[in-house]
């Protein structure tokens, strides 16, 4: 069954610290697909990356990067020198060739960025 | 900019009504689905559609039901509310094909409340 695992469940960082929110999934499949998506305050939903099972080059985007390990089933997602905009709820999700239609969503990390 | 809207947007209903939610697109996509986000489960699938008068149930089916007359619109009905439906109901898309491939594109959401 698919599954995904978001354990820390709330963190608090002061501005400009490092912060890892991790992601560990389950799935029997080999084709796969994870993604981070971000809900601020606002409450809309953003997509944030797509990472497929075949791919396993960590990416960095400004001050967002990837970590995303086949053998440790993770997809860790690090925000180096957070800012106060951080803050949100950040959700990781998978789904597979067997489910393409659906994604199996953690049950999301809410960043708190003191100023 | 958005290509996706939901209406309304903030609704409150009382137990054994029915309720009916929207979702609009002007993206001519394909598959349209429908998620319930509730506080310590993240995102979970309700239905979905891929195509006109095509539909599909997801995780959280009982109790929804949907329809898909026009490419356009997908209606998410409550038949006769409960207050376990008190939710944040979001709409997606998928750009273009099956979900996995592209990710989605969120609605802003509908906030559900049944008394």
């Amino acid at each position: 069954a698919q599954k995904v695992t978001q354990a820390q469940t709330e963190i608090s960082v002061v501005e400009k610290e490092d912060v890892t929110l991790d992601c560990v999934y389950e799935t029997r499949d080999t084709t796969y697909y994870l993604f981070w998506y971000k809900q601020p305050p606002s409450g809309e939903l953003v997509f944030l990356i797509r990472r497929n099972s075949f791919d396993e080059q960590n990416e960095i985007s400004g001050r967002y990067s990837w970590n995303f390990q086949k053998s440790t089933s993770s997809f860790n997602f690090t925000i180096t020198a957070s800012q106060v905009v951080d803050s949100a709820v950040y959700f990781c999700a998978l789904s597979d060739e067997n489910t393409g239609n659906q994604f199996y969503f953690g049950t999301g990390t809410s960043l708190t960025v003191i100023p | 900019d958005a290509g996706i809207t939901q209406s309304p947007r903030h609704k409150v209903t009382e137990t054994g009504t029915p309720v009916t939610l929207r979702c609009h697109q002007t993206e001519n996509h394909r598959y349209m689905y429908w998620y319930r986000q509730d506080p310590g489960h993240g995102l979970r699938l309700i239905h979905y559609s891929y195509g006109v008068k095509d539909t599909d149930k997801g995780e959280v089916s009982d109790g929804y039901s949907v329809s898909r007359s026009k490419t356009e619109d997908f209606l998410l009905t409550l038949e006769s509310a409960t207050s376990s439906q008190t939710s944040v109901y979001f709409c997606a898309i998928s750009g273009g094909g099956t979900a996995n491939v592209y990710g989605y594109t969120f609605g802003s959401g509908t906030r559900l409340t049944v008394v």
